[in-house]
């Protein structure tokens, strides 16, 4: 079946602009997470969402990083007055709960001019 | 302590040689445990999962110690397609911890 899809692959934008990531996970998984690997860096947790339970945001770096998700469908993660730091790939990852298997996407590439 | 280590290396290894990591977590009561390898800028991929009798997938064997809370990977005859970095996973149900990963390149 398909696995976990993520827009845009790459992602270039100015300093100071919003930008908004897309991911459609794996049908019936009802765990989503976010993650954000820098160039030569570990992956760093973002966020994640267990149906309709309240997500764990713990990972947020600050205030201008959101996301959401509605039921057990599409997230979309939210960067507004982007920085040149946020120059990332973003990858999503679902899996059918948090002790089971993630199962990644290709991620989007975000550069910040 | 960090939650889940791992040595960065890298490892350089000739090819079919074998090669082994090990992966240290802190909380004791982690119950999820996975071996994932990400090639060069691509996402990660699930190598295998890690039982705690232990399991076998190929060239690949990997082990859970939870006396002294490790789990290892093993590469039996490893292959220049083997150069990756190794990412190992632990948790539980609550919270599941990647680690930084271990670059390994096999040598022809």
């Amino acid at each position: 079946g398909a696995g976990v899809s993520q827009s845009p692959s790459n992602k270039v934008t100015e300093k100071g602009k919003d930008v908004e990531l897309r991911c459609d996970p794996i049908s019936g998984h009802t765990a989503l997470y976010w993650y954000r690997q820098r160039l030569g860096q570990g992956l760093e947790f973002l966020i994640y969402f267990q149906g309709n339970s309240a997500p764990d945001k713990s990972g947020l770096p600050s205030d201008r990083f959101s996301a959401e998700r509605t039921g057990e469908s599409v997230s979309t993660l939210t960067i507004q007055r982007t920085q040149q730091e946020d120059s990332a790939v973003y990858l999503c990852a679902s899996s059918l709960s948090r002790d089971q298997p993630q199962h990644f996407g290709d991620g989007t590439r975000l550069s910040i001019l | 302590r960090k939650e889940v280590e791992q040595d960065p290396g890298p490892f350089n290894v000739p090819e079919g040689a074998t090669v082994a990591f090990n992966c240290t977590y802190s909380n004791s009561a982690s119950q999820s445990f996975f071996w994932y390898r990400q090639d060069c800028r691509k996402e990660p991929k699930l190598l295998m999962s890690v039982y705690s009798s232990g399991n076998e997938d190929g060239r690949f064997t990997a082990q859970l110690n939870r006396a002294s809370q490790y789990i290892s990977l093993l590469i039996r005859d490893s292959k220049l397609s083997d150069s990756a970095t190794y990412l190992c996973v632990g948790g539980r149900d609550d919270k599941i911890i990647f680690g930084k990963g271990t670059r390994l390149h096999i040598l022809p």
